[in-house]
């Protein structure tokens, strides 16, 4: 284990539903990631959380929002998504001068 | 834009034998790190091996080591004595000296399946 969990694992919704999605660390890092990984393309990042505070946004819909609460903590909340939105969501995180290290086992999303 | 290429979908390769995994990448940029992941089934990804663009000795970790061709952008993953536990899916990413650690340019991924 890397140090970073994610819940739940597996989450099937409706295109009408609401869910969030929950990773949290103790790694005593203060960046925090979520990445999309769809089958047959590459990982995509969707959000980046530097001290709480959303540096990154690469352009992702507005069905996707992400929270931080604390450094420990980042969820993705999702609403009136898409099928073509099912994939794995990985959360990661790292400290400012290290490398991208630690990823979790992510949530496999299927939206119906 | 910054591109990351793994022509390779699929490899296999027999325990105990050496396998090459193929990256290129196409940059502008002098400053930057290459890296590979490793995504087992069901299991969580893991960082294998980085290398810094400005360094001309290739990386190595225990049996993983790189072919790093900074002129031709190649970065190349060579697993030497494969073992069971090596097949997985591999991610080549590259970043940015200047970008932030998380924002990473992911290729497609080689899935590697290691034969007893």
């Amino acid at each position: 284990e890397t140090g970073v969990t994610q819940t739940p694992r597996h989450l099937v919704m409706g295109m009408t539903n609401k869910k969030s999605l929950k990773c949290e660390q103790h790694l005593g890092h203060n960046a925090m990631y979520w990445y999309k990984q769809s089958a047959k393309k590459p990982l995509e990042l969707m959000f980046v959380y530097s001290l709480e505070e959303r540096v990154e946004n690469n352009s992702v819909p507005s069905r996707f929002s992400p929270e931080c609460p604390n450094s420990s903590h980042l969820f993705l909340h999702l609403h009136t998504l898409q099928p073509e939105d099912s994939a794995l969501y990985l959360c990661a995180s790292s400290q400012d001068i290290g490398e991208l290290r630690f990823f979790g086992p992510g949530t496999r999303l299927t939206v119906l | 834009a910054q591109t990351v290429t793994q022509s390779q979908p699929e490899m296999s390769v027999q325990e105990a034998e050496t396998v090459t995994l193929s990256c290129t990448y196409d940059t502008s940029e002098s400053d930057y790190y290459l890296f590979w992941y490793k995504q087992p089934p069901s299991r969580q990804m893991i960082l294998v091996i980085r290398q810094e663009a400005y360094k001309q000795q290739n990386a190595t970790e225990n049996r993983f080591s790189v072919n790093f061709q900074k002129a031709a952008k190649s970065f190349s993953l060579k697993i030497s004595d494969s073992q069971l536990g090596d097949a997985a899916m591999y991610f080549c990413a590259y970043r940015s000296g200047g970008g932030s650690q998380g924002n990473l340019i992911f290729g497609k991924g080689t899935k590697l399946s290691v034969k007893p």
